[in-house]
């Protein structure tokens, strides 16, 4: 079992969607990124929080570490926010990352 | 530009050749890691260079060998791969403290195609 465990696989919504994408882990974290990584390979950090909430545009990203859960949300959903979403988690002892296999989103016109 | 620059972007190798990629940092970090990332699987730690110790996952075969000399460089050395060694392999840096590890800086990638 993975690390870290994302949902869904593959979503695929229409433009000015809300999306939701959730992610778990089983590990002592000290803090959770969030990915975006677009066809071509290059991958962009979107977000590290260690608690709560943060926003950025129509970009949100939530955590709860009582659960070890967080979820990244898009609002207004455009067809440029296609892309592979990766869930990935510093861990607490020894600078260790561990990812998640990722959501592909795909945002139809 | 990203920070990270990685070269080649694409790779075609025969299995008896003998390749390296190359990654450079701009940011003036001093973790570098190698990563490799297959269809459906989670990114794969391969190599970390972090404060000048080197950090391997021991199911890296001997085939790929790294090389980093100092803290803005750091190479993939490539011998008689395998056509499963087919990826993307992606760089990226961090700035490791003792509280932990910042964001990942990501390159974007060089596409591996073994034949």
């Amino acid at each position: 079992k993975n690390e870290v465990e994302q949902s869904p696989q593959n979503l695929t919504a229409q433009e000015g969607e809300f999306i939701t994408i959730n992610c778990s882990y089983s590990v002592g974290i000290s803090a959770l990124h969030w990915l975006q990584q677009h066809p071509g390979g290059g991958i962009v950090s979107l977000f590290m929080l260690s608690s709560g909430k943060k926003k950025h545009g129509r970009l949100i990203a939530t955590i709860n570490i009582q659960e070890k859960h967080s979820s990244l949300h898009i609002t207004a959903s455009h067809p440029r926010d296609s892309a592979v979403y990766i869930c990935a988690v510093s861990s607490n002892t020894g600078n260790q990352f561990y990812f998640g296999t990722g959501t592909s989103l795909t945002v139809i016109p | 530009e990203t920070g990270v620059t990685q070269t080649p972007r694409h790779l075609v190798m025969g299995m008896t050749n003998k390749k390296s990629l190359k990654c450079e940092q701009h940011l003036g970090h001093n973790a570098m890691y190698w990563y490799k990332q297959s269809a459906k699987k989670p990114l794969e730690l391969m190599f970390v260079y972090s404060l000048e110790e080197r950090v391997e996952n021991n199911s890296v075969p001997s085939r790929f060998s790294p090389e980093c000399p100092n803290s803005s460089h750091l190479f993939l050395h490539l011998h008689t791969l395998q056509p499963e060694d087919s990826a993307l392999y992606l760089c990226a840096s961090s700035q490791e403290s003792r509280t932990g590890a910042s964001p990942l800086h990501f390159g974007n990638g060089t596409r591996l195609t073994v034949t």
